[in-house]
């Protein structure tokens, strides 16, 4: 699959779990973002890395932490999450920090 | 404060008549702005930005100063048009997305 990809796409977590989301592009982009899309509300930047240095974060609870590897693969390790964290989570990439982004299709997340 | 603002949250216009999504926003400094859209069952994917001053599909936006806005307009409707649409700003290295706007064309 071409373009950004991201796994799983559903994820169902209790608070004491420990998961990771996983995102991927292969277009050769140097600057990854994580966004958060709960219902009824724009979607929120959490996240960017920029030649995979992190240059923004947006005060984002503890319990998400981001990991960029390599300018290829970006992940959001998540551990006792609430309710509330319930939503989509959605990866993007764009060549520079300045460019279009490209989104990938997202994961849909839900805290019990 | 939100950046970006979106007034209407559903749009429904006749096919073939014009069509203009609302966005305002709030920022200090030179904002980019652009539109994204999201056809059913696809991701969001860019639709035009200010910089660029094209026409896709047909859509145009304006970037005006002096009202902080930037419409999305279209002479003619078409049902492929229906889709949710998103305003968003970039100023440094944030991102800003408003509400979203869901246009219904109908035929």
């Amino acid at each position: 699959e071409t373009g950004v990809t991201q796994t799983p796409r559903h994820l169902v977590m209790g608070m004491t779990n420990k998961k990771s989301l996983k995102c991927e592009q292969h277009l050769g982009h140097n600057a990854m973002y994580w966004y958060k899309q709960s219902a009824k509300k724009p979607l929120e930047l959490m996240f960017v890395y920029n030649f995979k240095e992190q240059t923004e974060n947006n005060s984002v609870p503890s319990r998400f932490s981001p990991e960029c590897p390599n300018s290829s693969h970006l992940f959001l390790h998540l551990h006792t999450l609430q309710p509330e964290d319930s939503a989509l989570y959605l990866c993007a990439s764009s060549l520079t920090g300045a460019e279009e982004q490209f989104f990938g299709p997202g994961t849909r997340l839900t805290v019990l | 404060a939100q950046r970006v603002t979106q007034p209407e949250k559903l749009l429904s216009v006749f096919k073939g008549a014009p069509v203009e999504l609302k966005c305002n926003y709030s920022y200090s400094g030179s904002p980019e702005l652009f539109w994204y859209v999201q056809y059913s069952r696809q991701r969001l994917q860019l639709l035009l930005r200010h910089i660029s001053r094209e026409s896709i599909k047909g859509f145009t936006a304006d970037l005006n100063k002096g009202e902080t806005s930037f419409h999305l307009k279209k002479p003619f409707a078409q049902e492929e048009d229906s889709a949710m649409y998103y305003c968003a700003l970039r100023g440094g290295n944030q991102f800003y997305f408003g509400t979203g706007t869901s246009l219904t064309v109908i035929p």
